[in-house]
């Protein structure tokens, strides 16, 4: 079944810097890749999506991009603030049917003032 | 509109207890997902539901657990013989049809004594 590996687990950055967060993913049928930010005890949400059509996308300070050959896409938060910390999850469908999504064990992202 | 609403916030049992857990979906989102995630950790896919269709159960851990969805509307997950590792939060999310976003709600925090 699909597999989803996200590094690193944890990313310290100064505010104003830019932060990365690496996914891979095993199933090449996969089509959609959601991220999440979750902030402590919050529900997660929806920050940005791609689909297997395109290579990336943005979103104000927010990018994500999709390499289909290497099976890996990446989150980027450029002039990051201290409310961008939070854990972050990205995630990849298994292509059954039903969309299930699998997700990455997340990264906790902190911003430093 | 209103988001996903699950009840209880909280829930506190005793080991060998039964519970169940309750999940009222995005009206008009005829998929629902259950997840688990324990603490620190990333999200575990559980059960997913899509109209009429048979659900998906296979990411239920044990024959305890089973869920439910009656009228194609709210769901409910029941964990019988509660075990201390059966601690974790509980989110359920809904989705459009068609649609590839799940959107969740705020959780159920279990903790099996």
């Amino acid at each position: 079944g699909e597999n989803v590996e996200q590094h690193p687990s944890t990313l310290s950055v100064q505010e104003g810097d830019s932060a990365v967060i690496k996914c891979t993913y095993s199933d090449s049928a996969s089509n959609y890749f959601p991220w999440y930010k979750q902030e402590l005890g919050k529900r997660p949400q929806l920050i940005i999506d791609i689909r297997s059509n395109v290579g990336e996308k943005k979103d104000q300070r927010i990018a994500v991009t999709l390499n289909k050959t290497a099976k890996h896409f990446s989150l980027h938060i450029t002039e990051t603030q201290p409310e961008d910390s939070a854990v972050y999850f990205c995630a990849a469908t298994l292509n059954t049917g039903f969309q299930k999504l699998v997700f990455g064990t997340g990264t906790r992202l902190l911003v430093s003032p | 509109g209103a988001g996903v609403s699950q009840s209880p916030s909280n829930k506190v049992t005793e080991k060998g207890k039964d519970v169940e857990l309750r999940c009222d979906p995005i009206s008009g989102h005829t998929a629902l997902y259950w997840y688990r995630q324990s603490l620190g950790q990333g999200l575990e896919f559980l059960i997913y539901f899509q109209g009429n269709s048979a659900p998906d159960k296979s990411g239920l851990p044990s024959d305890r657990f089973s869920a439910e969805r009656t009228g194609g509307s709210v769901s409910t997950l029941t964990i019988q013989r509660t075990q201390q590792e059966d601690s974790a939060v509980y989110l359920c999310a809904s989705g459009t049809p068609g649609g590839d976003t799940q959107y969740f709600g705020p959780g159920t925090r279990l903790t099996v004594l």
